[in-house]
């Protein structure tokens, strides 16, 4: 079965502190995503990557950055984080371009 | 840009019954087509994927596609409560990312 683990269930962090998001699969799969879902707007793409090292935006890149340094981990970090980042973050992965996403448990993430 | 929706409100169903719901999305280029289950406070979930028009039963599942109108359907026959959740229909565009619709609520009526 495809795992893919993300560092916290829940995350309460202060406006301005800099926040660390880690996801990590198990399955070798090339393609890692980030997505926040908020009630009424669905599932939005942050940032994915297809590879080590590469990294592409998604549809709200603005205030978020990505580190993808191993081909398993893939690191969302907020780097000011603010009261409109409170959401629901979902890390996925996939083997491949048109392929199955699978995801993870999620961060629940509040903004104070 | 390419869409995908899901325009249907909440969907009521009696327990036994079938649940019909539907996706529509813009890109005529799209090739992969995949349905999600979402429980409340839980990640997505895969149940199906479809590649070739027709249809692809799994279980009490069906998905049907339609590339030629664009659409992609999931029918859960004989529901349970347990099929209560929200579904995700998600289409593959071709460019390393799928595109999702905002989902359907399901309520199934003992």
């Amino acid at each position: 079965d495809v795992k893919v683990t993300q560092s916290s269930r829940y995350l309460v962090k202060r406006t301005g502190e800099k926040v660390f998001l880690e996801c990590v699969q198990d399955m070798d799969h090339e393609n890692m995503f980030w997505y926040r879902q908020d009630p009424g707007l669905g599932l939005r793409l942050i940032y994915f990557s297809y590879d080590v090292k590469m990294k592409e935006k998604g549809d709200i890149p603005e205030g978020y950055s990505v580190s993808r340094e191993k081909k398993e981990r893939f690191s969302l970090i907020l780097e000011s984080a603010s009261t409109n980042q409170t959401s629901m973050y979902l890390c996925a992965s996939s083997p491949g371009t048109m392929e199955t996403q699978y995801f993870g448990p999620g961060t629940r993430l509040l903004v104070l | 840009q390419k869409e995908v929706e899901q325009n249907s409100g909440p969907l009521s169903v009696p327990e036994g019954a079938i649940a019909s719901l539907n996706c529509t999305y813009s890109d005529r280029g799209s090739q992969s087509f995949f349905w999600y289950r979402q429980y409340s406070g839980k990640s997505p979930e895969l149940i199906m994927f479809i590649y070739s028009n027709g249809d692809k039963e799994d279980g009490r599942f069906t998905a049907q596609l339609n590339k030629a109108s664009q659409y992609v359907s999931l029918l859960i026959r004989d529901s349970q409560p347990s099929d209560s959740a929200t579904y995700l229909c998600a289409v593959g565009p071709g460019n390393n990312r799928l595109a999702f619709g905002k989902g359907n609520q399901v309520v199934v009526i003992p």
